[in-house]
């Protein structure tokens, strides 16, 4: 079985000052794993994607995440915040060894970037 | 650019109806899927489906069903709605049988009375 979490239900940031998403997982095989973003009143948009390869993975909106195996976790990261950032944010993950196309999503974090 | 496009924004049905939701895609995606949304519990999948007439069961998927007659298009059909379907429901499509992104609509806001 594949799960994600995300421990944070809301995440408060100054404009300018570097923010964090946290996100870990389980998973029996290999994991794939996602962020998307949803601004207010609008769909989910896809923000970047681990799949193999470098640990570090870039994304739109200057966004980027780290993947971490040993601590089975991916971190979403920005070195400056924008208040236009304010939104909320969801990781994903699907199990490679899963035979379909099955993607298990956290239960999101509000992100607050304050002016 | 992939659109996904759902047949309503808000939707407000009385105990007991049947209710159809339709989600269309215009990228020639193999998947589908249909999420409810719920604040506090994040996007829980209903049903998915890898290809036309196929369909998988998704974490939550009693009190639904699913109809996928063309690829482009994935319903969902609440056979006699309650009021704890009350939800945002999100379509989204992807391509292949890889760890490709999703694509999601706009969502419908469904209130069952």
């Amino acid at each position: 079985a594949q799960s994600v979490a995300q421990p944070e239900d809301q995440v408060n940031v100054a404009e300018g000052n570097p923010l964090t998403v946290k996100c870990t997982y389980s998973v029996s095989g290999n994991p794939y794993l996602f962020w998307y973003v949803q601004y207010p009143n609008r769909g989910l948009q896809f923000l970047l994607k681990y799949i193999t390869g470098d640990n570090l993975v870039k994304g739109s909106y200057g966004f980027e995440a780290e993947f971490n195996k040993s601590q089975t976790s991916f971190h979403l990261k920005k070195p400056s915040a924008l208040v236009s950032d304010s939104a909320l944010y969801f990781c994903a993950v699907r199990d490679e060894s899963e035979g379909y196309q099955k993607v298990t999503f956290g239960t999101g974090t509000k992100l607050q970037v304050i002016p | 650019d992939v659109k996904v496009t759902q047949s309503s924004r808000y939707l407000v049905k009385r105990t007991g109806e049947k209710v159809f939701l339709e989600c269309v895609q215009d990228m020639d995606h193999e998947n589908m899927f249909w999420y409810r949304q719920d604040p506090g519990l994040g996007l829980r999948l209903i049903y998915f489906s890898y290809d036309v007439k196929m369909k998988e069961k998704g974490d939550i998927p009693e009190g639904y069903s699913v109809s996928r007659e063309k690829k482009e298009r994935f319903s969902l059909i609440l056979e006699s709605a309650s009021t704890n379907q009350t939800s945002m429901y999100l379509c989204a499509s992807s391509f292949g049988p890889r760890a490709h992104e999703q694509y999601f609509g706009p969502g419908t806001r469904l209130t069952v009375t």
